[in-house]
């Protein structure tokens, strides 16, 4: 089975601060994602990478940046937290277009 | 651009036959792709429908027309535990496997 793993469930930071969420995949898959998820605005990509250092922008890149230095390791980086990055963040790793594999979500709270 | 539309709620009773509708606009079109998530819980895949027609997976069903741009996921003899909400997605232009996500349709099942 893919696993897709996360470094927190739940995290609360306060503005201004460094944040930095990681994801790890089991599965060898060149693709990797992050997204946030907000009510009634379903997912929205954020940052995705297709090879190991390797990215490009999403939607709604504005606030964050990421980094892949290694095939199964992605990260979110909040360099200055601020209370409008409140959200549920998920990372997502695949093969192709058809399936992602999402992790169990990292609920931030910025205050 | 491209764009997802699916209704944002829809409510049935368990043992009924639901169907959640997705239309699509997009440059290119390599696919549809249907989630499940639970409150709580990761979005999981369930159905991917690249030609036309009927894709069916025990009590879930998903069709496409791709002249039409449009897409539905039937779900029968509903349970409880189908209480989720239901994201269409499409990839995303631009040559990579990232995917464009509609909104999400909360579904609630009641006995």
């Amino acid at each position: 089975d893919v696993k897709v793993t996360q470094s927190s469930r739940y995290l609360v930071k306060r503005t201004g601060e460094k944040v930095f969420l990681e994801c790890v995949q089991d599965m060898d898959h060149e693709n990797m994602f992050w997204y946030r998820q907000d009510p009634g605005l379903g997912l929205r990509l954020i940052y995705f990478s297709y090879d190991v250092k390797m990215k490009e922008k999403g939607d709604i890149p504005e606030g964050y940046s990421v980094s892949r230095e290694k095939k199964e390791r992605f990260s979110l980086i909040l360099e200055s937290a601020s209370t409008n990055q409140t959200s549920m963040y998920l990372c997502a790793s695949s093969f192709t277009s058809r399936e992602q594999y999402f992790g169990p979500g990292t609920r931030l709270t910025v205050t | 651009g491209q764009s997802l539309e699916q209704p944002s709620e829809v409510t049935a009773v368990e043992g009924a036959i639901v169907q959640i509708n997705c239309t699509y606009q997009t440059s290119g079109f390599y696919g549809l792709s249907w989630y499940q998530q639970h409150d709580g819980g990761a979005p999981t895949f369930l159905s991917y429908n690249a030609l036309d027609g009927l894709e069916e997976t025990g009590r879930f069903s998903s069709f496409l027309s791709r002249s039409d741009s449009y897409g539905y996921l039937l779900l029968q003899e509903l349970q409880m535990k189908d209480s989720a909400s239901y994201f269409c997605a499409v990839r995303g232009s631009g040559g990579y496997n990232k995917l464009i996500f509609g909104a999400g349709t909360r579904l609630a099942v009641h006995p």
